[in-house]
């Protein structure tokens, strides 16, 4: 079955980049997402990139695809302390005649002020 | 992007008693729905798979006569919890697609806690 992998946790000072990795095995996929949750929050949507992209740029974010790997990352410029969270990356593919969005297990960033 | 609102955002009910949650595309019509649940500090579990006018497709070990899944209309979704028990206290959370192969977007989730 499809499988999304992410580290469990990153620390970085207030002001320096965050990068966050996430690979997949479905070479199917078509959308891949980043989500962002706050404690006791809901998935806030950060950005999503469609398959045949390299990379996208949107404001402080920037999502590069390695697609031969099956690798994502996604780096925060100028890293804040609202920036605190778990970030989940995601992947859509298709199972059975049923479409699936299948997320990875999150990576909580810690910002140092 | 397009809105998937989710109602109620929290919810506390006595244990035997049931739950609906309800999810809808405001902007867009929703050929499938899926539903996942979130336990503490975990990641999603896709619980069902929904696409509308259909039976729901559920994840192994999902009871679907405990949650009762219905995707009577393009725009709404609804998840019931029949006979909850504290074990069902948890974080639900809905996502919507228009089509095949389209972007996902997701409600802002339903902390249910059963007493």
């Amino acid at each position: 079955g499809e499988d999304v992998e992410q580290s469990l946790f990153l620390s970085v000072r207030e002001g320096d980049s965050s990068v966050i990795n996430c690979t997949y095995t479905d070479s199917s996929s078509t959308y891949l997402y980043w989500y962002k949750q706050e404690p006791g929050a809901g998935l806030q949507l950060l950005t999503y990139i469609f398959s045949n992209m390299d990379m996208k740029q949107d404001q402080r974010l920037t999502v590069l695809l390695n697609k031969k790997d099956k690798h994502l990352s996604l780096r925060i410029a100028d890293t804040q302390t609202g920036d605190s969270a778990i970030y989940f990356c995601a992947e859509t593919s298709n199972s059975g005649g049923y479409q699936k969005v299948t997320f990875g297990t999150g990576t909580k960033l810690q910002v140092i002020p | 992007g397009a809105v998937v609102s989710q109602h109620p955002s929290w919810v506390i009910c006595k244990s035997g008693t049931s739950v609906k949650i309800e999810c809808r595309s405001l902007d867009f019509q929703a050929t499938t729905m899926f539903w996942y649940r979130q336990f503490p500090k975990q990641s999603l579990m896709l619980m069902a798979t929904s696409n509308e006018g259909s039976k729901a497709t559920y994840e192994q070990g999902v009871e679907k006569d405990k949650f009762l899944i219905n995707h009577a209309s393009l725009t709404l979704s609804t998840l019931t919890v029949t006979s909850a028990h504290p074990e069902d206290s948890s974080f639900y959370i809905c996502s919507a697609r228009s089509g095949w192969n389209t972007e996902a977007f997701f409600g802002q989730g339903t902390r249910l806690t059963v007493v």
